[in-house]
């Protein structure tokens, strides 16, 4: 596609449910990232992908998150067991291709979790 | 790990005017890139400039421009002639040129107003 596709662009749901949100890199792009921003917050770094495996799964905040990619292509984040302490925005990008543009980031529109 | 400091968490600037944001960040690395990413309402993320740090001549793009100090490790952002459209959240960032698929690291953002 043209860009960084995320979905859904708003979820709700209740604590203690587990949701899923989906993240659709530009065609090609090697690497794959997840940050969680916080309502006035910076970015926060969530896990990156180089491929479909990733070598830095650091900044997790807990065994509830986790993250899978299917090849270079689509990523899932999945948060079990949500807590309200999750409600954020969650912001994916995808680095990759040939030449001057090899490095920089590309963002989604993000996602906005609440959670009640 | 490199740290990434905005140290203005807000700004404001008259409509015409010229208005810089500063970026601070800490490396042992000789070679990387730098970013400045603007986050509108929208919550949609853009690069705005971004500067190797092999080169020193100061990138720019329109009305943006940078002053890279490579010594003093730091990298902040003129915005000349600014416009209402400018009002958003600004984000330094900084990514290793070592490897692929490296970790970009955040500051925690500057907030622009523009006062018509």
């Amino acid at each position: 596609g043209a860009g960084v596709s995320q979905s859904p662009s708003n979820k709700v749901t209740e604590k203690g449910k587990d949701v899923e949100l989906r993240c659709d890199p530009i065609s090609g792009h090697t690497a794959l990232y997840w940050y969680r921003q916080r309502l006035g917050q910076g970015l926060e770094f969530l896990i990156y992908f180089q491929g479909n495996s990733a070598p830095d799964k650091s900044g997790l905040p807990s065994d509830r998150f986790s993250a899978e990619r299917t090849g270079e292509s689509v990523s899932t984040l999945t948060i079990q067991r949500t807590q309200q302490e999750d409600s954020a925005v969650y912001l994916c990008a995808s680095t990759g291709g040939q030449g001057v543009f090899y490095n920089e980031q590309f963002f989604g529109p993000g996602t906005r979790l609440t959670v009640l | 790990a490199q740290t990434v400091t905005q140290s203005q968490p807000e700004m404001s600037v008259q409509e015409a005017e010229t208005v810089t944001l500063s970026c601070t960040y800490d490396t042992s690395e000789s070679d990387y890139y730098l970013f400045w990413y603007k986050q509108p309402p929208s919550r949609q993320m853009i690069l705005v400039i971004r500067q190797e740090a092999y080169k020193q001549q100061n990138a720019t793009e329109n009305r943006f421009s940078v002053n890279f100090q490579k010594a003093a490790k730091s990298f902040s952002l003129k915005i000349s002639d600014s416009q209402l459209g400018d009002a958003a959240m600004y984000f330094c960032a900084y990514r290793s040129a070592y490897g692929t698929g490296n970790q970009f690291y955040f500051g925690t953002g500057t907030s622009l107003t523009v006062i018509p």
